[in-house]
């Protein structure tokens, strides 16, 4: 959806190099999700974002939501091969818009070379 | 706990048959999501079930259609098959009594239409 764009769409990264990802949305966020998803496979969830200047950990995945910017951004440190695959974020809109519904970005591809 | 479960895995079909997808939800959710995910994009919504009712649609003809049950598991419904309904089906499902608004998804019904 052009409401909410991901860049890059794809990277490819030496293992033990650090990425980002960025996630922008042009409407009004109440919530920013990510996910994780291998090619052809479900979606796993990473972590949601809700209050502005939030950020979250896991492992060596950090999530950050500037409310401002209506823009989140996912970096991955040292990455390793399992960090391979398509990330994907998804927006919650306000209960007045479509509450409920998650509105996803084309996904960012990403590769982990040797 | 046990997450959302979703059948069959694989379906191929011909140009206007009729299908329908299952989703088990998670323990404890009671809101189940329907997206369509093709090749190479974001999933995109098709609707949303509460309480055994339609609760949100997306930009889907009325040829998608769905159920829920009583125990929340939910069925996806899609009448005159098309080509272009080929695409990976995601079910997710939520919990209205959560904090974090979660959505946990299942790992997909990929539909070829032939």
């Amino acid at each position: 959806s052009q409401e909410l764009e991901q860049s890059p769409q794809s990277l490819i990264v030496q293992e033990g190099k650090n990425l980002t990802i960025n996630c922008t949305s042009s409407k009004t966020l109440y919530g920013l999700y990510w996910y994780k998803q291998k090619y052809g496979e479900g979606l796993i969830f990473l972590m949601m974002l809700q209050k502005g200047g939030e950020e979250k950990s896991h492992e060596k995945i950090t999530a950050k939501l500037d409310e401002k910017k209506q823009q989140s951004s996912l970096h991955i440190t040292a990455s390793q091969p399992s960090h391979a695959g398509i990330y994907l974020c998804g927006a919650l809109r306000p209960p007045t818009d479509s509450w409920g519904k998650l509105q996803f970005g084309a996904g960012t591809q990403v590769v982990v070379t040797p | 706990e046990t997450g959302v479960t979703q059948s069959p895995t694989h379906l191929i079909k011909t140009r206007g048959q009729q299908v329908t997808l299952r989703c088990s939800s998670q323990s404890g959710h009671n809101t189940v999501s329907w997206y369509q995910q093709a090749l190479g994009q974001g999933p995109q919504f098709i609707f949303q079930y509460y309480r055994e009712e339609e609760n949100g649609r997306g930009n889907f003809p009325p040829r998608f259609s769905g159920l829920q049950f009583p125990n929340y598991s939910s069925e996806l419904n899609v009448n005159a098959l098309e080509l272009d309904d080929s695409a990976l089906y995601l079910c997710a499902s939520s919990s209205t009594e959560a904090d974090n608004y979660g959505y946990t998804f299942g790992s997909g019904t990929r539909l070829t239409v032939v």
